[in-house]
């Protein structure tokens, strides 16, 4: 069975500097990767995944994560924040090909602080 | 078109009372998940459903939990004799197969005086 490690419970930074949302999964299969966003008081939604092709996959609003397999992560990033990308972020892995289970991280809040 | 619609959206009961929490999930989606979010714990598995498989009951805290779903579409999670812990936000979400984009209901917020 896969799992999902996310580290970093709280992240702080301030705006406009970058950050990294660090996610480690483990799995001997092939697998899928997500990250999830949910916004205070909101419910959760994609942000963005990799299923196969490009590794390096990005989401509307600026985000980009890295599938790197030799390393087993999924780390999300982003050059430059705003107070709006306050929100909790969950990294989740499934095994590719379809009906598999996917599992969730723990979670990590990200505060921007002005 | 209709997203994964949860009710009630607020429920509060007393400690050892039943309580039934439904899902309806996007039509024609196979895959359907229960999750729980408490605060601060994150997001907790408890049951997934796919098809006409078994569901994986793996996550389910104890045996106060159960879920049904019936004809592979709404799904209904009972709780019984609630206990204060169970106090929490409850999630489905639903997908077109298991491993692919899941889409949240807004959840129900339960309480357990």
């Amino acid at each position: 069975a896969q799992s999902v490690t996310q580290l970093d419970s709280q992240v702080p930074v301030f705006e406009e500097a970058p950050v990294e949302l660090r996610c480690n999964y483990s799995s001997s299969v092939s697998v899928y990767l997500f990250w999830y966003v949910q916004y205070p008081n909101q419910g959760l939604q994609l942000l963005l995944k990799y299923l196969s092709g490009s590794t390096l996959v990005k989401s509307i609003n600026g985000f980009e994560a890295e599938f790197n397999k030799s390393q087993t992560s999924f780390h999300l990033r982003k050059p430059s924040v705003h107070i709006s990308d306050t929100a909790e972020y969950f990294c989740a892995v499934s095994r590719s090909g379809g009906y598999q289970k996917v599992t969730f991280g723990t979670g990590t809040k990200l505060q921007v602080i002005p | 078109g209709a997203g994964v619609s949860q009710s009630p959206s607020n429920k509060v009961t007393e400690k050892g009372k039943d309580v039934e929490l439904r899902c309806d999930p996007i039509s024609g989606h196979t895959a359907l998940y229960w999750y729980r979010q408490s605060l601060g714990q994150g997001l907790e598995f408890l049951i997934y459903f796919q098809g006409n498989s078994a569901p994986d009951k793996s996550g389910l805290p104890s045996d106060r939990f159960s879920a049904e779903r019936t004809g592979g579409s709404v799904s209904t999670l009972t709780i019984q004799r609630t206990q204060q812990e169970d106090s929490a936000v409850y999630l489905c979400a639903s997908s077109l197969e298991s491993g692919d984009t899941q889409y949240f209901g807004p959840g129900t917020r339960l309480t357990v005086l």
